[in-house]
C-alpha cells in the first residue's frame, strides 16, 4: 500500500520562504504522477502544482513562486515555496496517481502552512 | 483557466435519500470529471473518475454523468458514512481545477 508522509509545513512570515517534502513508502514515487493539493482555512480545494515524469505543472496562483521537484535518491518529492504570501495559508496535501495527475488515488495526511506576521 | 461551479454548496438529506450534486464547467471538458469525498479530519478520496466510472471499492449507490460543461454526482440510497463533503475536479487541461465543494448534512 502507498503510503505518502509530507514535512516542512509550519509558521512563516509573509515574503519567506519554506520547502515541503513528501516521502514514500512501500513505493518508488519515481513512476507516480504526484500533486500537491491546498485546503484553504475555509474549506476549498485548490490543486497548487504536479509533476508527471519530469515535467511539471503549476496553478496560475503560484507560479513562479513555488518549485516543485523529484528527488529520487530520498524517493521523495520537493515543493520548494518562496514569497509566500497570507493567502498561501492552507494544509497542504501530497497526493500521487498511477496514471494521471487529476486522479489521485493516494494522499499523505496534509501539513499545515500558516504564512502570518 | 477552467472554473468549476457545484451545486448545491450544502444539501440536507437523510438516510435512504437519493441525492443529486452537478458540476459545471466554464468550458468543455470532455468527459475528463473527477469526483472526491472528504470527510472530516481527513484527506480527499477518489470516489467516480472521468464522469462516470467508478473507483475500485465505491459503493454502487454512487453514480455519475455527464460530459461538456454539466456533470452530476448521484447517491442513491444515502447510507450514514456518506455524509461528508464532495469536490469535482476538471483533468481536461492545466491548472487542474476544483469545484467549490457540496457539504452533504444530515436531516
Amino acid at each position: 500500500e502507498v503510503q505518502l508522509l509530507e514535512s516542512g509545513g509550519g509558521l512563516v512570515q509573509p515574503g519567506g520562504s519554506l520547502r515541503l517534502s513528501c516521502a514514500a513508502s512501500g513505493v518508488t514515487l519515481n513512476t507516480y504522477a504526484i500533486s500537491w493539493v491546498r485546503q484553504t482555512p475555509g474549506r476549498a480545494l485548490e490543486w497548487v502544482s504536479g509533476i508527471t515524469g519530469s515535467t511539471t505543472y503549476y496553478a496560475d496562483s503560484i507560479k513562479g513562486r513555488f518549485t516543485m521537484s523529484r528527488d529520487t535518491s530520498k524517493n521523495s518529492v520537493n515543493l520548494e515555496m518562496t514569497a509566500l504570501r497570507v493567502e498561501d495559508t492552507a494544509v497542504y496535501y501530497c497526493a500521487a496517481s498511477t496514471t494521471a495527475l487529476g486522479l489521485l488515488n493516494y494522499w499523505g495526511q496534509g501539513t499545515l502552512i500558516t504564512v502570518s506576521s | 483557466d477552467i472554473q468549476m461551479i457545484q451545486s448545491p454548496s450544502s444539501v440536507s438529506a437523510s438516510v435512504g435519500d437519493r441525492v443529486t450534486i452537478t458540476c459545471r464547467a466554464s468550458q468543455g471538458i470532455s468527459f475528463y470529471l473527477v469526483w472526491y469525498q472528504q470527510k472530516p479530519g481527513q484527506a480527499p478520496s477518489l470516489l467516480m473518475y472521468d464522469a462516470s466510472r467508478l473507483q475500485s471499492g465505491v459503493p454502487s449507490r454512487f453514480s455519475g454523468s455527464g460530459s461538456g460543461t454539466d456533470f452530476t454526482l448521484t447517491i442513491s440510497g444515502l447510507q450514514p458514512e456518506d455524509f461528508a463533503t464532495y469536490f469535482c475536479l476538471q483533468r481536461n487541461s492545466f491548472p487542474l481545477t476544483f469545484g467549490q465543494g457540496t457539504r452533504l448534512e444530515i436531516k
